[in-house]
């Protein structure tokens, strides 16, 4: 079936660990997004890739980095987890500018 | 002003009434609107793409204006399944050309027996 993938769906995490969220698509979208979700803020932008081998910060980076090695995958890293990482984070994919966002499942990361 | 900006709610409505949510945005060059849905704990799904002509899917009926900068979404006819957060989506634009989309903070609607 095609859409995307996110791996693990939950996770509680130790402060100071890294983690690296994993995301996949099988629909050969050019555009991947990382976004986190908290309850009064809304989908905030991590980053994103308009095309594999770029990447860029969207709103809120600090603290998480990803690469774009092919069109498929778009992993979000963690380097050193702290607690007001605990969000839900949805990757998301498109085929380009003017179309709309197809998410994943979200992975629910709770950081102690 | 914020770049999308809609009535958090929520909305509590009888089953069978019409709801009507409204949605503004900052950027006037912005070309790209939608409205998606999430339901409790899942992940945002398109529900539908917003039109300057207006446009209508069942029950659904999207409307653009641009003049206002404003978008609205009509629900008639509303079912328990309609129950959800529904988001308004607008794509950022800036240095000539389009960019991402701006996700709104969503409106709560609940739809009671």
């Amino acid at each position: 079936i095609a859409g995307i993938t996110q791996a693990p769906t939950s996770q509680i995490l130790a402060a100071g660990r890294r983690m690296t969220l994993r995301c996949t698509q099988d629909m050969r979208h050019n555009a991947m997004y990382w976004y986190r979700q908290d309850l009064g803020l809304g989908l905030r932008l991590i980053h994103y890739s308009n095309t594999a081998g770029t990447t860029g910060k969207g709103e809120v980076p600090d603290g998480y980095s990803v690469s774009r090695a092919n069109t498929d995958d778009f992993p979000l890293t963690l380097a050193s987890a702290v607690p007001s990482q605990t969000s839900v984070y949805f990757c998301a994919s498109s085929a380009g500018i003017g179309y709309g966002y197809t998410f994943g499942s979200g992975t629910r990361l709770t950081v102690v | 002003r914020k770049e999308v900006e809609q009535d958090p709610g929520p909305f509590n409505v009888p089953e069978g009434a019409t709801v009507a949510f409204n949605c503004t945005y900052s950027n006037s060059a912005s070309q790209s609107f939608f409205w998606y849905r999430q339901d409790c704990r899942k992940e945002p799904k398109l529900l539908m793409s917003v039109y300057s002509s207006g446009n209508e899917d069942g029950r659904f009926t999207a409307q653009l204006n641009r003049a206002s900068q404003y978008i609205s979404l009509l629900i008639r006819d509303s079912k328990l399944s309609d129950s959800a957060t529904y988001l308004c989506v607008v794509n950022r634009w800036y240095g000539g050309s389009q960019g991402n989309l701006i996700f709104g903070k969503g409106t709560k609607l609940s739809v009671k027996p």
